[in-house]
């Protein structure tokens, strides 16, 4: 399985902050690789797939970059919705799996 | 509207076999392209992808489970159901029924989990 790792594991930030967050790959998987954010107690919503592209109706402000193993989650002037907790998944090669996440708080 | 709901018991005993029924509207599993699977979630921890099954029948699991694992599909109700064997403490988590789609970019497909049901928390504990 290809393993991902991410980090930080946890970051404690401030409203218009801009955040970065990083995912690793043990192999290559080339752009095959999704960002899904989560709250608690609610499902994950996916917020860019294929490395850079916006899913529908998620705000410009969250933008993805990397290809090959080191990935990164971008998110611009952060907002009060935006603390959760976000994971990184690949989908290059079965089965899928995720990173263990990264925990967006609040300063 | 894209739905998908989990249904099945919160509590199961060790050793039984939990059996989930994801319930989705809004599209279909008779259409080439479409297929719905199963992640799960331990408590605090990260994702865990489970099982997808496709349009055609294809089905796909977990090699960490899958002596364990079955999907059905019942397109007519627009239904999957996932059974689980031989349920263990450490199965205890919130189960969440999914839809994974293809993106098409420049001649190569990508895909994601792009639809999540709300989730079902299961215990296992006698």
């Amino acid at each position: 399985d290809v393993q991902m790792t991410q980090s930080p594991s946890s970051l404690s930030a401030s409203v218009g902050d801009r955040v970065t967050i990083t995912c690793r790959a043990s192999q290559t998987i080339s752009s095959y690789l999704n960002w899904y954010q989560q709250k608690p107690g609610q499902a994950p919503r996916l917020l860019i797939y294929a490395a850079s592209s916006l899913q529908s109706g998620v705000p410009s402000r969250f933008s993805g970059s990397g290809s090959g193993t080191d990935f990164t989650l971008t998110i611009n002037s952060l907002q009060t919705e935006d603390f959760a907790t976000y994971y990184c998944q690949q989908s290059y090669s079965p089965p899928p799996t995720f990173g263990p996440g990264t925990k967006v708080d609040i300063k | 509207q894209i739905t998908l709901k989990e249904s099945g018991p919160t509590l199961v005993k060790p050793t039984q076999t939990l059996t989930l029924t994801c319930t989705f509207s809004g599209f279909s599993l008779s259409t080439s392209g479409v297929s719905v699977g199963w992640i799960r979630q331990p408590p605090g921890q990260a994702l865990q992808w489970l099982a997808l099954i496709y349009w055609d029948d294809d089905k796909r699991y977990s090699p960490a489970l899958e002596s364990r694992l079955t999907i059905t599909k019942d397109t007519s109700k627009n239904q999957v159901v996932l059974t689980l064997t031989n349920m263990d403490p450490v199965d205890t988590a919130t189960y969440y029924c999914v839809r994974k789609t293809y993106y098409y970019d420049v001649s190569v497909y990508f895909d994601a989990f792009d639809m999540w049901g709300q989730g079902t928390m299961v215990t296992v504990s006698s």
